[in-house]
């Protein structure tokens, strides 16, 4: 069955910091990668996607790139701030309108 | 625009009660998927709504659980008889789903349910 690995926390850096939260999938077909967000008290909110190998999904200074040789999709960030501690979620949701298969998420703490 | 809105946000309920849980999705999103998200964990899949039809129930974890969305718009989603391994968040999500769309889901803020 398809199913999202990533790196357990918690993670805490300073502010700065380069971030790197692994993230490894299995799945069958031709899957679709999304890195989720959830800050403390709100939902979870997309931070980026991948639709297909080689893709680098962007936003907010964050980056993953869809590696299908390796099944992972890394999320990185040259330099954290206060403000993006949160807890982030690697998922994948193969072809179509399906649902969404998480990881068990990576709670960041940044210090300043 | 107005996003995915859930009720109650918080509920406790004593062990064996029934709760209720009410999602309001983007107006116009066709699919709505529903989450359980226990504590420390991703969210899981529960079930799947297109319009009015229920197309997938395979995540549900028991026959205690049912959701429905009888116009195709707002869902509810109770639990009968709560045990406490029912502890969680309970996340709801909507779609569209149009051509060549990227299907992105929209989550709510959740409701967090205490069984005591």
């Amino acid at each position: 069955g398809n199913s999202v690995t990533q790196m357990e926390g918690p993670v805490t850096l300073s502010e700065e910091a380069f971030l790197t939260i692994n993230c490894t999938y299995t799945a069958t077909g031709y899957p679709s990668l999304f890195w989720y967000v959830q800050y403390p008290g709100e939902g979870l909110q997309l931070l980026l996607k991948a639709t297909k190998a080689d893709d680098k999904g962007s936003n907010k200074g964050f980056e993953a790139t869809y590696r299908k040789e390796t099944t992972s999709f890394h999320l990185e960030k040259g330099s954290v701030q206060v403000s993006d501690s949160a807890v982030y979620f690697c998922a994948l949701r193969t072809e179509g309108n399906t649902p969404l298969v998480f990881g068990k998420g990576t709670r960041l703490s940044v210090i300043a | 625009g107005a996003g995915v809105s859930q009720s109650p946000r918080y509920k406790v309920a004593k062990r064996g009660q029934d709760v209720a849980l009410r999602c309001d999705p983007i107006s116009g999103h066709v699919s709505l998927f529903w989450y359980q998200q226990a504590l420390g964990q991703g969210p899981e899949f529960l079930t799947y709504f297109q319009n009015e039809a229920q197309l997938d129930k395979s995540g549900l974890p028991s026959d205690r659980f049912f959701a429905e969305r009888p116009e195709g718009s707002v869902s509810t989603l109770k639990i009968q008889r709560t045990q406490q391994e029912d502890s969680a968040v309970y996340l709801c999500a909507s779609s569209l789903v149009t051509s060549g769309s990227p299907y992105e889901q929209y989550f709510g803020p959740g409701t967090r349910l205490t069984v005591t």
